[in-house]
């Protein structure tokens, strides 16, 4: 009952260096996301993917990408790390149908950015 | 104005308490409403969708005011366990691409 898996679960990156965050989900989703959540400001969507080979761009996409070459991953990249990327990113998946708008959610990966 | 506004709290109420949140929305074209609760340092889990009749969930219930453009949950009885952010989620178009989450409101329960 995996549901939706992120690794690693921490991680602290120099400003500069790169990393790939990993999102896999068990379920058979359609639609997967990617967001981060910065103290007191919600959740900002990054990116979204409405299946394999397709993504686009969400409200924060600068200084990330993203791929889906499968229904069940969905890594996001960080490219040069700077201090204002230290959130917490949470990867989400939904179904397709009627709950395709109730999302389920990955337990997280906490980075620092130094 | 923010697309979605929620009062951030916190909340401090004792056990056995009626507590409720509200939550504005600015966008009039909105079509669907939940309410996911937070605990520290973890997801987002959905608590409950919220219909435009209003939905009741044990102690939870959900309702929407689409002509003043805010839903609200009410915690009756409220628990310990209780004790997290709850965040409402407005999706203003067809797929959680479209989903926009309050910043949250904190809630504590005392006993």
């Amino acid at each position: 009952n995996a549901g939706v898996t992120q690794t690693p679960k921490f991680r602290i990156l120099k400003i500069g260096q790169s990393m790939t965050l990993q999102c896999t989900q068990d379920m058979n989703h359609n639609y997967m996301y990617w967001y981060r959540q910065d103290p007191g400001m919600g959740l900002k969507l990054i990116y979204y993917s409405v299946g394999a080979g397709i993504t686009d761009k969400g409200e924060v996409p600068n200084g990330y990408n993203v791929s889906r070459s499968t229904t069940e991953d969905f890594p996001l990249r960080l490219e040069l790390a700077a201090p204002s990327q230290t959130s917490v990113y949470f990867c989400a998946s939904s179904p397709r149908g009627v709950a395709k708008n109730i999302q389920y959610f990955g337990a997280g990966t906490r980075l620092s950015v130094l | 104005r923010k697309e979605v506004e929620q009062d951030p709290g916190p909340f401090n109420v004792p056990e056995g308490a009626t507590v409720a949140f509200n939550c504005t929305y600015s966008n009039s074209a909105s079509q669907s409403f939940f309410w996911y609760r937070q605990d520290c340092r973890k997801e987002p889990k959905l608590l409950m969708s919220v219909y435009s009749s209003g939905n009741e969930d044990g102690r939870f219930t959900a309702q929407l005011n689409r002509a003043s453009q805010y839903i609200s949950l009410l915690i009756r009885d409220s628990k310990l366990s209780d004790s997290a952010t709850y965040l409402c989620a407005v999706n203003t178009g067809t797929g959680g691409f479209k989903t926009i989450f309050g910043a949250g409101t904190r809630l504590f329960v005392k006993a």
